[in-house]
């Protein structure tokens, strides 16, 4: 099993453009989740998914959007790139939140906007 | 997620015992105690969750005391493949949660030779 993987593992932007990050997991996961990783700080949530076609805004959503066509793979897009979203951001996914908080993260794509 | 309280850096050496605390003294009664390590360049990579007493796994062991308002994460025998942030987090994964979380600035451990 690959795990959760993410497309691509990095990208600079230039302010305005758009782009859309691709995770894909195949352990056959419920949940999943984007958070974003900036210098020195824990992970914030950004957008999460608890089953396929339902999505729902995390503590940080602006400025993205996020869709889950299939079980498998939860897409998150920046449709007007910012400088302040230079980040690292990474997808997360998990079999069940029930009693449990084990999540499994890929490795992450860090993104540059210029 | 109730808020925690954990050291900033800690250093230690090659095969010594780390333990980590982690003050949450508003926990809730359905919370659970949940660690994740954290390489330089990776994502985060859950090690180890506890309700109460002990925990252990092949990685890590989990102390809880009776009161709940602290947790220690023992590493034993430290290596410098050991080296990582460690985050302690807080919080009952059920319900309308749906597992979300919440990180802090985490533990920042430094191995020495």
């Amino acid at each position: 099993n690959a795990g959760v993987t993410q497309t691509p593992k990095f990208r600079v932007l230039k302010t305005g453009q758009s782009m859309t990050l691709l995770c894909a997991q195949d352990m056959n996961h419920e949940y999943m989740y984007w958070y974003r990783q900036d210098p020195g700080m824990g992970l914030r949530l950004i957008h999460y998914s608890v089953g396929e076609g339902t999505t729902a805004k995390g503590e940080v959503p602006d400025g993205y959007n996020v869709s889950r066509l299939k079980k498998q793979n939860f897409l998150l897009g920046l449709e007007s790139a910012a400088p302040s979203q230079t980040s690292v951001y990474f997808c997360a996914s998990s079999y069940t939140t029930r009693l449990s908080y084990e999540q499994y993260f890929g490795p992450g794509t860090r993104l540059t906007v210029t | 997620l109730a808020k925690t309280t954990q050291p900033i850096s800690m250093d230690s050496y090659e095969g010594q015992e780390v333990n980590i605390t982690c003050s949450h003294n508003n926990i809730a009664t359905n919370d659970y105690i949940t660690w994740y390590q954290q390489f330089p360049s990776q994502g985060p990579r859950f090690i180890i969750q506890g309700y109460k007493t002990k925990v252990t796994n092949e990685v890590a062991s989990l102390f809880i005391p009776a009161d709940r308002k602290s947790s220690t994460l023992s590493l034993p025998r430290v290596s410098l493949s050991d080296t990582a942030v460690y985050y302690c987090l807080v919080g009952d994964p059920g319900g309308t949660s749906y597992g979300k979380l919440t990180f802090g600035q985490g533990t920042i451990l430094t191995v020495h030779p």
